[in-house]
């Protein structure tokens, strides 16, 4: 079974300044998808970012980009020009390319506080 | 406009109760999920339908029961048989065909049992 570990329970980051979260995911299988989800205070869960694991290059979505190492197993989140509403409970989700269901397999998250 | 309604957004229930959580989508999505949320523990898959009239056990049914009679649909029963049923349920949906679809999630329903 695959797993997902998010090793910082919680980071801050300074308004305007860059913060990586952390994320690894253990797994047998080569083609799979991983994804960053946000949680605000309203705990309604948002779409960060996504990657393809056949894909070499990194996702960028505006602010956030990711740092994927197929080979370390490894999917760090980098938010630029941190904001505000940047502040929330963040989650790595991995997704089995292989398996019936679509399930999302999580990690228990990283709480970022943004200080102003 | 098109989302996941999940209701009621607090629910109260005394042990030994069953209840039935509510989630409907008008994202025309076949598949439906329901995850348990705990504090320090992420999301944890209870049940999921890829179809109507269809449904897997994910990695914490047990104490949980599903229905999928209509797409639209996917309603969940913590039953007393659910040791620790205080938690945070989320309910999502998404396309079929593909994984690198999203899933969209409801805004929750948390569920406190005493």
């Amino acid at each position: 079974a695959q797993t997902v570990t998010q090793s910082q329970p919680e980071m801050s980051v300074q308004e305007a300044e860059t913060v990586t979260l952390s994320c690894t995911y253990d797994t047998s299988e080569s083609d799979y998808y991983l994804f960053w989800y946000k949680q605000p205070p309203s705990r309604q869960m948002i779409l960060v970012i996504r990657q393809e694991a056949y894909k070499q290059q990194n996702a960028t979505e505006n602010r956030f980009s990711v740092n994927f190492q197929k080979a370390a197993k490894s999917f760090s989140l980098k938010i630029s020009d941190s904001q505000l509403g940047d502040a929330a409970m963040y989650f790595c989700a991995y997704r089995s390319a292989l398996e019936y269901g679509n399930k999302l397999v999580f990690g228990a998250g990283t709480i970022l506080r943004v200080k102003s | 406009d098109g989302g996941i309604t999940q209701s009621p957004k607090y629910l109260f229930r005394k042990e030994g109760q069953n209840v039935t959580l509510s989630c409907e989508q008008n994202l025309n999505h076949d598949a439906m999920y329901w995850y348990r949320q705990d504090p320090g523990q992420g999301l944890r898959l209870i049940y999921y339908s890829q179809i109507v009239n269809d449904f897997q056990k994910g990695d914490i049914a047990e104490g949980y029961s599903v229905s999928r009679e209509k797409k639209e649909s996917f309603p969940l029963t913590v039953t007393s048989a659910q040791k620790n049923p205080t938690a945070f349920y989320l309910c999502a949906s998404s396309i079929t065909g593909s994984p690198s679809y999203e899933q969209y999630f409801g805004p929750g329903t948390r569920l406190t049992v005493t």
